[in-house]
């Protein structure tokens, strides 16, 4: 069974620019978590999907975020337009069940200069 | 608001020495996990405690789970190379949504 796949591994932006970050769950997991860890900090919590709905973006930094998860497959979560404070590596994982195990892709390393 | 402080951050040790990663949180929670991280990789689950007392081993590395002094550790016996990673713990709780709040993670080099 193939894992969480994130799309790209890096991106390396400039600052102003638009970067669209995607994710493909494992087949069958309802639940999608996006996560980000900003260098030196925690993983920090962005938001999590049931299906196509959003059932949680308290983690949200800001609307320059914004996260679809159109048909209840993979998601994308695009930032417009980029600021340095949002490099890191964004995380996403996804869970059979809401409360689930959570298994989680490799990231995607984001830098904005 | 549940927090979770991780310590030490960074740990340099010599292969088949033990070692402990301690992580504390602020409230309750429901759930404490332990996940590991090789660089580049994703962020493997490595344990999931459920209770007080609860303890869990694989291989070479035992977790434990106090919840009353909201503790859980990591204890890692004669430590080996293919150990150095990073470890995050990480907590739940229902009236949270479930979603995961992280400690920093304690970056772990054995060496020869």
């Amino acid at each position: 069974e193939a894992g969480v796949t994130q799309f790209p591994s890096h991106s390396v932006i400039e600052k102003g620019q638009t970067v669209t970050l995607r994710c493909d769950p494992i087949s069958g997991h309802d639940n999608l978590y996006w996560y980000r860890r900003v260098m030196g900090k925690e993983i920090k919590f962005l938001l999590h999907f049931v299906k196509e709905s959003k059932q949680d973006e308290s983690g949200m930094p800001n609307n320059r975020f914004l996260a679809e998860r159109t048909g209840g497959t993979y998601s994308t979560l695009k930032v417009q337009p980029a600021e340095l404070e949002d490099s890191g590596v964004y995380f996403c994982a996804s869970s059979q069940a809401q409360g689930g195990e959570q298994y989680f892709g490799p990231g995607t390393r984001l830098t904005v200069t | 608001e549940l927090k979770v402080e991780q310590n030490p951050l960074f740990l340099s040790m010599q292969e088949g020495k033990n070692y402990t990663i301690y992580c504390n949180y602020s409230t309750t929670s429901d759930r404490l996990y332990w996940y590991r991280q090789d660089p580049g990789k994703s962020l493997e689950s490595l344990f999931v405690l459920l209770s007080n007392g609860a303890v869990k081993q694989e291989g070479r590395l035992m977790a434990s789970l106090d919840t009353k002094a909201r503790l859980s550790t990591l204890h890692i016996t004669a430590a080996v190379h293919d150990l150095s990673a990073t470890y995050f713990c990480a907590v739940d709780r229902a009236g949270n949504n479930r979603k995961l709040i992280w400690g920093l993670g304690t970056s772990l080099a054995v060496n020869p």
